[in-house]
C-alpha cells in the first residue's frame, strides 16, 4: 500500500511533442504528489507538486493531472525539448510525515 | 545557500571494507534523508531523522547498515562489512519540516564495491 507505481519506464518523443509520465498509488492518507527530474550523475530535484484538492496544476510547460478518485496523477510536459531529457520520478507522502515514497522512474528522451 | 554537500562522490572498495559516507544538510533544515539508487529498486528511502533523532529506519537493509546524526549539520551512514550488492549511488537529502515536503538532493555519493 505503500507503493506509487510510475509508467512507462522509458519514453521517446520527437522535439515539440507532449510527454505524459503516469502515476498510481493506494494509499488513500497520501496527500503531496511532487515529481521530481534527474539529470545524470546529479541528485533529483523537485519539478513541480500538487496536493489534491486542485485538480491541476500547471507551471511553464510542465502540468500535473490529478484523479483523486483514481488515485492517479500524471505529469505533462508540453513542446518537449531536447534539454528535457532526463529521469522522472513522481512521489507521494502525507502531510504528517516528511517520507517520500518515489516511484521507479521514468527516462525520457526527447530527439531534435 | 549552499545545497546539500555529500562526501565522497565516488568510492571504489573492496568487499570486506568499511565504507563512511558523510552529509552535510542545508543550514536550517531539520530533516535529513538517507536513499539508494540502483537500476533494478529505483530510489529506496533507508533511513530519515527530524531534529537529530531517527524517525524511520524500516528501509535499512541489514544490521551491516547503519546511520548516524551526532548534530543538525552533519550525518553518516557506514557499511560494515560492505558487499558487492551494496555498489550503488547513496543520495542524502534534507527538507525544513515547514515547508511542505520539498526535499533537497545532494549529488551522491557513488559506491562500488568489488
Amino acid at each position: 500500500q505503500q507503493q506509487v507505481k510510475q509508467s512507462p519506464q522509458s519514453l521517446i518523443v520527437q522535439k515539440g511533442g507532449i510527454s505524459i509520465i503516469n502515476c498510481a498509488y493506494e494509499n488513500t492518507a497520501f496527500d503531496y504528489f511532487p515529481w521530481y527530474q534527474q539529470f545524470p550523475g546529479k541528485g533529483p530535484a523537485l519539478l513541480i507538486a500538487i496536493r489534491p484538492d486542485v485538480s491541476e496544476k500547471k507551471e511553464g510547460r510542465f502540468t500535473i493531472s490529478f484523479n483523486k478518485s483514481a488515485k492517479q496523477f500524471s505529469l505533462h510536459i508540453m513542446d518537449s525539448q531536447p534539454g528535457d531529457s532526463a529521469t522522472y520520478f513522481c512521489a507521494a507522502s502525507t502531510s504528517n510525515t516528511d517520507k517520500l515514497i518515489f516511484g521507479t522512474g521514468t527516462r525520457l528522451q526527447v530527439f531534435p | 545557500d549552499a545545497g546539500v554537500i555529500q562526501s565522497p562522490r565516488h568510492e571504489v572498495t573492496e568487499m570486506g571494507q568499511e565504507v563512511t559516507l558523510r552529509c552535510k544538510p542545508i543550514s536550517g533544515h531539520n530533516s535529513l534523508f538517507w536513499y539508494r539508487q540502483t537500476m533494478m529498486r529505483g530510489l529506496e528511502l533507508l533511513i530519515y531523522f527530524n531534529n537529530n533523532v531517527p524517525i524511520d529506519d524500516s528501509g535499512m537493509p541489514e544490521d551491516r547498515f547503519s546511520a548516524k546524526m551526532p548534530n543538525a549539520s552533519f550525518s553518516t551512514l557506514k557499511i560494515q562489512p560492505s558487499e558487492p550488492r551494496d555498489s550503488a549511488v547513496y543520495f542524502c537529502a534534507s527538507s525544513l519540516r515547514s515547508s511542505g515536503n520539498t526535499i533537497y538532493f545532494g549529488e551522491g555519493s557513488w559506491l562500488t564495491v568489488v
